[in-house]
């Protein structure tokens, strides 16, 4: 089981603020790193797989990096909307065996 | 084109009851996964099927059993429920089971044991 770790485990940023946050997962072994946006009583979503060092994806107003040496990974949110709200999950490895998930930042946008 | 479906949403049982949870895709993936989502402990692996014929354990198999009855479906049986298993369970899919690979996540099962 790989020990992943998430901070900070909640956020409140203001609507127009920009924002991160991180996930840290162990550099051995690596094979990708998963993000996924879970939005309350909705099911996980896909937002970028990466897998390379120094990866950076992108889709809209967010965006992701990923050093695999160090192991972690930064999101991005530029501009943060209401609705951005929802739990951000990390999640390294996987494959056959499945997803191992950090236990998610919470970030709530206030109007 | 459903992607991932599960049944039922909800479901309420006693105490030694017993119950299955269907999920199927319609992606014509090979890999399929069972998670739990509990309070604080994020989702965890219950039981996952690399391929069809074939299952194996996650992180939390105890008191599960699950059937991958053909390359669409994959489920999760409880033949006597316990409180500890109130949680909410998601099913997951992926096409070739490797470690780029997406998961697709169903809607959810809630369940709640007396």
């Amino acid at each position: 089981i790989l020990n992943v770790e998430q901070s900070p485990q909640s956020l409140h940023v203001q609507e127009g603020d920009s924002t991160n946050f991180t996930c840290s997962f162990p550099s051995s072994n690596f094979y990708a790193l998963h993000w996924y946006r879970w939005e309350t009583a909705k099911s996980p979503e896909a937002l970028f797989v990466m897998t390379l060092n120094g990866d950076e994806k992108k889709k809209g107003r967010i965006s992701a990096t990923l050093n695999t040496k160090e192991g972690y990974s930064y999101l991005y949110i530029k501009g943060s909307q209401p609705e951005d709200s929802a739990t951000y999950l990390c999640a390294p490895g996987g494959g056959a065996d499945g997803l191992t998930f950090g236990k998610g930042t919470h970030l709530i946008i206030q109007p | 084109n459903a992607g991932v479906t599960q049944t039922p949403k909800f479901q309420v049982l006693k105490t030694g009851q017993s119950m299955t949870l269907q999920c199927a895709q319609d992606m014509n993936h090979n890999s399929m996964y069972w998670y739990r989502q509990d309070p604080g402990m994020g989702l965890r692996l219950i039981y996952y099927s690399a391929s069809e014929g074939t299952t194996d354990k996650g992180e939390v198999p105890n008191g599960y059993n699950v059937s991958r009855l053909n390359k669409r479906e994959f489920s999760l049986r409880l033949e006597s429920a316990a409180p500890s298993q109130t949680s909410v369970y998601f099913c997951a899919s992926s096409e070739r089971g490797v470690a780029t690979d997406t998961q697709y996540f169903g809607p959810g099962t809630r369940l709640t044991v007396l």
